[in-house]
């Protein structure tokens, strides 16, 4: 089956600063890679994703950027903000399988 | 447009009874997925549903079930709980397996 790994598990980054946090999957057959944020006492939200005839995609701080032949998406966040801090699940997957998330990585902002 | 409804929000349930958890998807959303989410095991997949029929199935002992009926409405049970089955249980529907949208969530306590 599908194995997904986040790296890293934890980060915590100063207010202004960038996030970066890589997401790595084991099915070839992946074509949609998807990027949740799930604050504290809610439930997760879809914030960006992309597609894989597309290698990077920007919405304002937020952006992905695809290696399809590594097998591996990131999520980069810039100019971080304290509502930064949440836990981020990437969940690759395709049209034909069920969809299973990444462990986590829990982003704190200090301010 | 509606969003996911999941039913009831908390649940206090004894030792080696059964419970039954709802969830109502999107409008014309025929794919729900079931999730179990407890602090630091990020979001297990326990099944998913597609038109009253189980497409997927995680790795989750027989005590979880669960059914979809014709208006995608989705239903979860768990019998003879265990303390260890105490988590948050997350439904999400979907198109076609793209983005999920998740219900708030339903609180187990198991005691």
């Amino acid at each position: 089956g599908e194995n997904v790994e986040q790296h890293p598990s934890t980060l915590s980054v100063q207010e202004g600063d960038s996030a970066v946090i890589k997401c790595t999957y084991s099915d070839s057959a992946s074509n949609y890679f998807p990027w949740y944020k799930q604050e504290l006492g809610k439930r997760p939200q879809l914030i960006i994703d992309i597609r894989s005839n597309v290698g990077e995609k920007k919405d304002q701080r937020i952006a992905v950027t695809l290696n399809k032949t590594a097998k591996h998406f990131s999520l980069h966040i810039t100019e971080t903000q304290p509502e930064d801090s949440a836990v981020y699940f990437c969940a690759p997957g395709n049209s034909y399988d069920k969809v299973i998330f990444g462990p986590g990585t829990s982003l704190s902002v200090i301010p | 447009k509606a969003g996911v409804t999941q039913t009831p929000r908390y649940l206090i349930k004894t030792r080696g009874q059964q419970v039954t958890l709802s969830c109502s998807p999107i409008s014309g959303h025929r794919s729900v997925s079931w999730y179990q989410q407890t602090p630091g095991q990020g979001l297990q997949f326990l099944f998913e549903y597609f038109s009253e029929t189980q497409r997927n199935k995680g790795n989750f002992p027989g005590r979880f079930s669960g059914r979809q009926f014709s208006n995608s409405r989705s239903e979860m049970n768990v019998s003879t709980l265990e303390l260890g089955d105490s988590a948050l249980y997350l439904c999400a529907s979907s198109l076609a397996r793209t983005e999920a949208f998740f219900g708030q969530g339903t609180r187990l306590t198991v005691v």
